[in-house]
C-alpha cells in the first residue's frame, strides 16, 4: 500500500492568513493526488483533484501544486469558513489511501 | 443533483455481520462512468477505503479487509450494498457511501455511525 504522510497533523492561523499543508507519498504516484476539506459531522468535500485541478464550484483561494512524492495544499487567504480538516488522498493505486488529516485551527 | 443516503443499523453485536445499503438518488447507477464505494471513519480518526463496486458486479476491496467484505449492487433500485462480516469494536465507525469517479471520491453520502456492541 502507498503509505500518505501529512504535515502538520494540526495548525493555528488567523482569517487573512496564507496556510500550506504537505503531504507526502511512500512511493510516486505522478499527479495521482486529490485534496479534501472536511467540517465537525460532516462528509469530507472534495476540493482538488490530479494534485492542482480546481472541482467545480471550488474557490480559487485553494490551489495544489506538486507531483512525485511531495504535494501542497495552499490556501491564500484564510477565510473563517475554511477551518477544518483536510485529508490527502492518493488516487494512483488501490488501496485508495489516505493522509491523517491537518485540522486548521483559529489562532 | 446527486445525492446518496446509507442505511442500516446503528448497533451491531461483535462477531455479527454489519450491512449497510446506499441508495443512490439523482442519477443511475448504470452509467459506466462511475464506481459506488464505501469509506470508514473511526471516530476522532482518519478516512479508511473499503472498496468499491461497478454497476456489472465487479468489485475491488481493501485487502486488510477483503475477507470480511462482501458488495454488492441492484440497478433496478439504484442501490449498492456492504457486508462486514466477524466485526469487533474497532470496525466501529461512521460509514460512507460514495461515488468515484477517476479514483477520487466527487460525491459523498452523510455517513452513517455504526457501533459495535454487546
Amino acid at each position: 500500500d502507498i503509505q500518505m504522510t501529512q504535515s502538520p497533523s494540526t495548525l493555528s492561523a488567523s482569517v487573512g492568513d496564507r496556510v500550506t499543508i504537505t503531504c507526502r507519498a511512500s512511493q510516486n504516484i505522478d499527479s495521482w493526488l486529490a485534496w479534501y476539506q472536511q467540517k465537525p459531522g460532516k462528509a469530507p468535500k472534495l476540493l482538488i483533484f490530479k494534485a492542482s485541478s480546481l472541482e467545480s464550484g471550488v474557490p480559487s483561494r485553494f490551489s495544489g501544486s506538486g507531483s512525485g512524492t511531495e504535494f501542497t495544499l495552499t490556501i491564500s487567504s484564510l477565510q473563517p469558513d475554511d477551518f477544518a480538516t483536510y485529508y490527502c488522498q492518493q488516487s494512483n493505486s488501490y488501496p485508495l489511501t489516505f493522509g491523517g488529516g491537518t485540522k486548521v485551527e483559529i489562532k | 443533483q446527486l445525492q446518496l443516503q446509507e442505511s442500516g443499523p446503528g448497533l451491531v453485536k461483535p462477531s455479527e455481520t454489519l450491512s449497510l445499503t446506499c441508495t443512490v438518488s439523482g442519477g443511475s447507477i448504470g452509467r459506466s462512468s462511475y464506481y459506488w464505494g464505501w469509506i470508514r471513519q473511526p471516530p476522532g480518526k482518519g478516512l479508511e477505503w473499503i472498496g468499491h463496486i461497478y454497476y456489472n458486479g465487479n468489485t475491488n476491496y481493501n485487502p486488510s479487509l477483503k475477507s470480511r467484505v462482501t458488495m454488492s449492487v441492484d440497478m433496478s433500485k439504484d442501490q449498492f450494498s456492504l457486508k462486514l462480516s466477524s466485526v469487533t469494536a474497532a470496525d466501529t465507525a461512521v460509514y460512507y457511501c460514495l461515488r468515484i469517479a477517476a479514483r477520487v471520491v466527487d460525491y459523498w453520502g452523510q455517513g452513517t455511525l455504526v457501533a459495535v456492541s454487546s
